[in-house]
C-alpha cells in the first residue's frame, strides 16, 4: 500500500543550527501538508504545497515539493528552542478522502 | 470557538472493559477522523467519516467500531479493550476536501492493563 517515509526519526542540533526534515511518498501526490506537534500536544498544520517545485516560505521555515511530487522537505534556518518537536508530513490517499502521515522527525534543539 | 474537543481527556481500563471517546467540532466540518499514535509509529488512521451517517475503515480499524450520528459528533468505540490498544487517541476533522488542513483536538490517553 501507500507509504510515506520521513527521515530522520530523530535529530538533536544546538540552537542556532540549522535542521532539514526529508518526506518520501512511494506514489505521485496531489499535495502534501506539514503538520508540527509540540510534546505533550496535538499536531497544528503549518502549510500546503500543491505545485511541483513549490517553494514556501514561513519566516525561518522553507517547505520545498519536489519536481516529481514524491517528495518534500521542510528546512529550519537558525534553530531556536521554540522549534523543539515532531514535524510531520502528510499526503492524500489514492482515491479516498484521508491522508497518509509520514512516521515524523523528531527535532530536539540543544540551548 | 472550541474547534475539536475530545473526551475524556485520560482513562485507564482493564483488559476486556468497553468504552466510547468522543470527539465534537463546531467547524461544521464534513470530514472527520480518529488517529492513533504509538511511539515512533506516527499517526495512524482508524477510521474516518465524510460526512453524518457515514463511516470508513482506515489503516488499523480492527478492535474499534465508529458512529457520525450528527454532523458535529464522532465516536470511537472499544467493544473489549486488549492492552495493544494503549495510546494517545487523536480525533481531526476538515472541510469536504482533501486538500484542506485537519484541525486536531487535544488528545486522550488511555491505558489498558
Amino acid at each position: 500500500g501507500q507509504q510515506v517515509m520521513q527521515i530522520p526519526q530523530y535529530q538533536h542540533v544546538q540552537e542556532g543550527e540549522d535542521f532539514t526534515t526529508y518526506c518520501n511518498s512511494s506514489t505521485t501526490l496531489s499535495n502534501i501538508q506539514w503538520y508540527k506537534q509540540r510534546p505533550g500536544g496535538h499536531p497544528v498544520f503549518l502549510i500546503q504545497l500543491v505545485k511541483s517545485g513549490e517553494v514556501k516560505k514561513q519566516k525561518r521555515l522553507t517547505f520545498q515539493f519536489g519536481e516529481a511530487k514524491k517528495n518534500s522537505s521542510l528546512h529550519i534556518t537558525a534553530t531556536q528552542t521554540t522549534d523543539v518537536g515532531t514535524y510531520f508530513c502528510a499526503g492524500p490517499g489514492s482515491g479516498t478522502y484521508k491522508y497518509i502521515f509520514g512516521t515524523g522527525t523528531r527535532l530536539k534543539v540543544l540551548a | 470557538n472550541a474547534g475539536v474537543t475530545q473526551t475524556p481527556k485520560f482513562r485507564v481500563l482493564k483488559t476486556g472493559q468497553s468504552m466510547t471517546l468522543l470527539c465534537a467540532q463546531d467547524m461544521n466540518h464534513e470530514y472527520m477522523y480518529w488517529y492513533r499514535q504509538d511511539p515512533g509509529m506516527g499517526l495512524r488512521l482508524i477510521h474516518y467519516s465524510v460526512g453524518e451517517g457515514t463511516t470508513a475503515k482506515g489503516e488499523v480499524p480492527d478492535g474499534y467500531n465508529v458512529s457520525r450520528l450528527k454532523k458535529q459528533n464522532f465516536l470511537l468505540g472499544l467493544e473489549s479493550a486488549a492492552p495493544s490498544q494503549t495510546s494517545v487517541y487523536f480525533c481531526a476533522s476538515s472541510y469536504s476536501t482533501t486538500n484542506q488542513p485537519q484541525h486536531f483536538g487535544d488528545g486522550t490517553r488511555l491505558s489498558i492493563l
